[in-house]
Order: structure tokens, then C-alpha cells, then sequence
């Protein structure tokens, strides 16, 4: 089975930081990793794709990339919207799948 | 627009099979190369991939709960069913169905289940 680590566990940040959230797997994957975001009370909403790809709909302030093992999400400025849990996903190994444990973003 | 609604139980003995039903609307569960899965989340914590079943009938497990898990599909009534056995208080969780490539296109809006005597 393919692990799939994220760090931090949580993290504190003020509105207009850069937030970095790293997700790193137990082998390579080939970019197939998806990032989630996820609020209180509501089912995932799927941000990113292929590892870099924004889903449609989703603010520019986001932003993945990475390769082979490890890859990263990045928030450029923190809007007050974007205090939530952040989940990665592999589907490399599609139809079995592994999520990261998630991030949550707080305010400082 | 495909929209997914779970049902079933909210409340479940310790040794007993949970069973939850997934509604689609919106499209044919049987008419595109597509999963359709379920995904839990104990309270407070983290997602889990529970399984999935192909438009063919192809099921695939977690391999942590595979010995407990059936999914099932009704392609007369449009909908897809998890049944997990043997559950415990470890169960708990918000249950979500969900239809999906690579990763998920369509959540369902969750239901909780808790396990309980």
C-alpha cells in the first residue's frame, strides 16, 4: 500500500501569509495527487489535480507542484475563507487510494 | 450535475452490520467509466477510503477493513450500498458516498454513523 504523509499536522497563520503544506508518499506517484479542502461540517471540495493542475473554480492563490515523492500546496496570501483542513490523495495506485492524515490551517 | 444522498441507520450496535444506501441523481450509476465509493471520517479525524465498485461490477477494498466490506449496486433503483460487519465503536464515523476518476467528482453530503449500545 502506498502512505501517504502530510506535515504539518496543523499550522497557525495570519490573513495575507504564504502557507506551505507538504505531502510526501511512501513511493513515487507520478504526480497523480490530489489536494482537498475541507471545512467544517462539509464534504471535501476538490482543489487541485495531477499534482499542479487547478480545478475550475478554484482561487489562483493556490498552487501545487512536486515530483515523484514528494509534493506541496501552496496558499500565496491566506484569505479568511481558506481556515479549513487540507487533505492530499494519491491515485496512483486508482482504484485503491490513500489520503494523507490532513493539515488544518488556523488563525493566529 | 450528479448528485449523491446517502441513508441509512444513524445508530448501530457494537457486533451488528452497518448498512447505508447511496441515491444517484442526475445520471445512470451503470452508463460511465466511473467508481462509485464510499469514504469515512471518524470524528475529529482523518479521511478513509472504505472501497469502490466499477460501472462493471469490478469491487475493490481497503485492505485494512477488506474482510468486513461489501459494496453492492442497484442499477433498477440508481443507487450503490456499503455493508461493513462486526463493527465496534472504532466505526464511528461520517459516512460519504462518492463518484470518482482519480479522485473524487461528486460527494455525497455525509451521514453519521455511530456505534452504540
Amino acid at each position: 500500500d502506498i502512505q501517504m504523509t502530510q506535515s504539518p499536522s496543523s499550522l497557525s497563520a495570519s490573513v495575507g501569509d504564504r502557507v506551505t503544506i507538504t505531502c510526501r508518499a511512501s513511493q513515487g506517484i507520478s504526480n497523480s495527487l490530489a489536494w482537498y479542502q475541507q471545512k467544517p461540517g462539509k464534504a471535501p471540495k476538490l482543489l487541485l489535480y495531477a499534482a499542479s493542475r487547478l480545478e475550475s473554480g478554484v482561487p489562483s492563490r493556490f498552487s501545487g507542484s512536486g515530483s515523484g515523492t514528494d509534493y506541496t500546496l501552496t496558499i500565496s496570501s491566506l484569505q479568511p475563507e481558506d481556515f479549513a483542513t487540507y487533505y492530499c490523495q494519491q491515485y496512483y495506485s486508482t482504484p485503491t487510494w490513500t489520503f494523507g492524515q490532513g493539515t488544518k490551517v488556523e488563525i493566529k | 450535475q450528479l448528485q449523491l444522498q446517502e441513508s441509512g441507520p444513524g445508530l448501530v450496535k457494537p457486533s451488528e452490520t452497518l448498512s447505508l444506501t447511496c441515491t444517484v441523481s442526475g445520471g445512470s450509476i451503470s452508463s460511465s467509466s466511473y467508481y462509485w465509493g464510499w469514504i469515512r471520517q471518524p470524528p475529529g479525524k482523518g479521511l478513509e477510503w472504505i472501497g469502490s465498485i466499477y460501472y462493471s461490477g469490478s469491487t475493490y477494498y481497503n485492505p485494512s477493513l477488506k474482510s468486513r466490506v461489501t459494496i453492492s449496486v442497484d442499477t433498477s433503483k440508481n443507487q450503490f450500498s456499503l455493508k461493513l460487519s462486526s463493527v465496534t465503536a472504532a466505526d464511528t464515523a461520517v459516512y460519504y458516498c462518492a463518484n470518482y476518476g482519480d479522485y473524487v467528482d461528486y460527494w455525497g453530503q455525509g451521514t453519521l454513523v455511530t456505534v452504540s449500545s
